[in-house]
């Protein structure tokens, strides 16, 4: 299994610009979450979703949005890019909570940091 | 509003000696609470999970936490570090409602002096 997969790993934007992180999941997870990661914040939930059709607002959702079709996928796109947005973004998933020892442990993708100038 | 505290920026601590590194938490409900580490420049791996039962859970490495209830706490633990353990460690907690929101706190980085 590939687990939780996100594309791009880098990217460079000018302000202005938009743009969409794509993430992809193939273990039939219900649950799926971007989160930010900025130096001393820890990491930040920006959108989740609880399975397809589905999305609701994290801590941090202004400047971004998200939908969510299909089970597997679940892409983050920045609307109107700002300095501010510069960060590394984590995408992750986990079955829905009904026991087991995988239940609630979320499966993060490597990550892909995004430079806004 | 849930939410984690972890007090410490840093925890320095020499190889061979117990580590604890600390996270509190607020919830309504009963908490699902989670640690997970990074590495340097890796994504985030699972440690270990409380979610109901014994109050001294066993993870992943060697690692175990303590759940105290009327602290809100669940501290990291190991009795015995290793240089390799030097990470960002991240605790969490999870709504027990119907929505899996998930809240990470601040993170702390651990380094296991040799």
């Amino acid at each position: 299994n590939a687990g939780v997969t996100q594309t791009p790993k880098f990217q460079v934007l000018k302000t202005g610009q938009s743009m969409t992180l794509q993430c992809a999941q193939d273990m039939n997870h219900e649950y799926m979450s971007w989160y930010r990661q900025d130096p001393g914040m820890g990491l930040r939930l920006i959108h989740y979703s609880v399975g397809a059709g589905i999305t609701d607002q994290g801590e941090v959702p202004n400047g971004y949005n998200v939908s969510r079709s299909t089970t597997e996928d679940f892409p983050l796109r920045l609307l109107s890019a700002a300095p501010s947005q510069t960060s590394v973004y984590f995408c992750a998933s986990s079955p829905r909570g009904t026991g087991g020892s995988g239940a609630n442990v979320l499966t993060f993708g490597a990550g892909s940091r995004l430079t806004v100038l | 509003a849930q939410s984690v505290a972890q007090p410490e920026d840093q925890v320095n601590v020499a190889e061979g000696n117990p580590l604890t590194v600390k996270c509190t938490y607020s919830v309504s409900g009963n908490p699902y609470l989670f640690w997970y580490v990074q590495y340097p420049n890796r994504g985030l791996q699972f440690l270990l999970k409380y979610i109901t039962g014994d109050n001294l859970v066993k993870g992943s490495y060697g690692f175990e936490a303590e759940f105290n209830k009327s602290q809100t706490s669940f501290h990291l633990k190991k009795p015995s570090a290793l240089v390799s353990d030097s990470a960002l460690y991240f605790c969490a907690v999870r709504d027990t409602g119907g929505y899996q929101k998930v809240t990470f706190g601040t993170g702390t980085k651990l380094q296991v002096i040799p």
